[in-house]
């Protein structure tokens, strides 16, 4: 498995706050990346994906990519309570024989509280 | 959006008997599907792709002749968990994208909770 790097945390925030998460990945080569929240007992869900350097924002999220540092990032501005999850750093694979693969980090436990 | 339909979502079953896990795309055909497993308190473990038409392609340490998976439709890929152990237990989920690899995230089903007593 490719490696993919988290905090695993538990990262907490108090509400309104921002929160950062972080993750580092190893194959030089990745060029895809993308941030899944998952909520206890449930399956990921997409937050977002960002595939060039700098940063792109959807609402209160940014997700922050910087290539040669090999490190994604993820931003969540006026955080909520309902944020409260685990995040997942995810990293696909675009070479050989793993093309198109996808592959997570640990996942950090973010809680957000009132 | 992409919507990706995994069942059953909870199964229980004695030691030696074998589970089926289906994944169907509802909304669009999928000529590669992913099989993850996660632990608690784990990452998701890429266990296999799924290709369909093809033999899948498992990742290293994953036992082919445990994890049976069949890829017949552009719609439906199954893993068949084997003479199931209590170590099987586990939240097995599959995935599937809608696009060609570089552009398009991969949409996941609701998981499957299997536990082997």
């Amino acid at each position: 498995q490719k490696e993919v790097e988290q905090n695993s945390g538990p990262l907490s925030v108090p509400e309104g706050a921002i929160a950062s998460l972080n993750c580092t990945y190893s194959d030089r080569g990745s060029q895809s990346f993308f941030w899944y929240r998952q909520y206890s007992g449930k399956s990921p869900e997409l937050i977002m994906f960002i595939y060039s350097n700098g940063d792109k924002e959807d609402g209160r999220f940014t997700a922050q990519l910087n290539k040669a540092s090999q490190y994604v990032s993820l931003l969540i501005r006026d955080s909520q309570p309902s944020d409260s999850a685990t995040y997942l750093c995810a990293v696909k694979t675009v070479r050989g024989s793993t093309l198109g693969r996808l592959y997570f980090g640990r996942g950090t436990q973010l809680t957000v509280w009132p | 959006g992409a919507v990706v339909s995994q069942h059953p979502s909870r199964v229980i079953c004695k030691s030696g008997t074998s589970v089926k896990i289906e994944c169907r795309s509802l909304d669009f055909q999928a000529t590669t599907m992913f099989w993850y497993r996660q632990f608690p308190k784990q990452s998701l473990m890429l266990m296999a792709t799924s290709n369909e038409g093809s033999k899948a392609t498992y990742e290293q340490g994953v036992e082919k002749d445990k994890f049976l998976i069949n890829h017949a439709s552009l719609t439906l890929s199954t893993l068949t968990v084997t003479s199931a152990h209590p170590e099987d237990s586990s939240f097995y989920i599959c995935s599937a994208r809608d696009g060609t690899p570089n552009n398009s995230p991969l949409h996941f089903g609701n998981g499957t909770r299997l536990t082997v007593t």
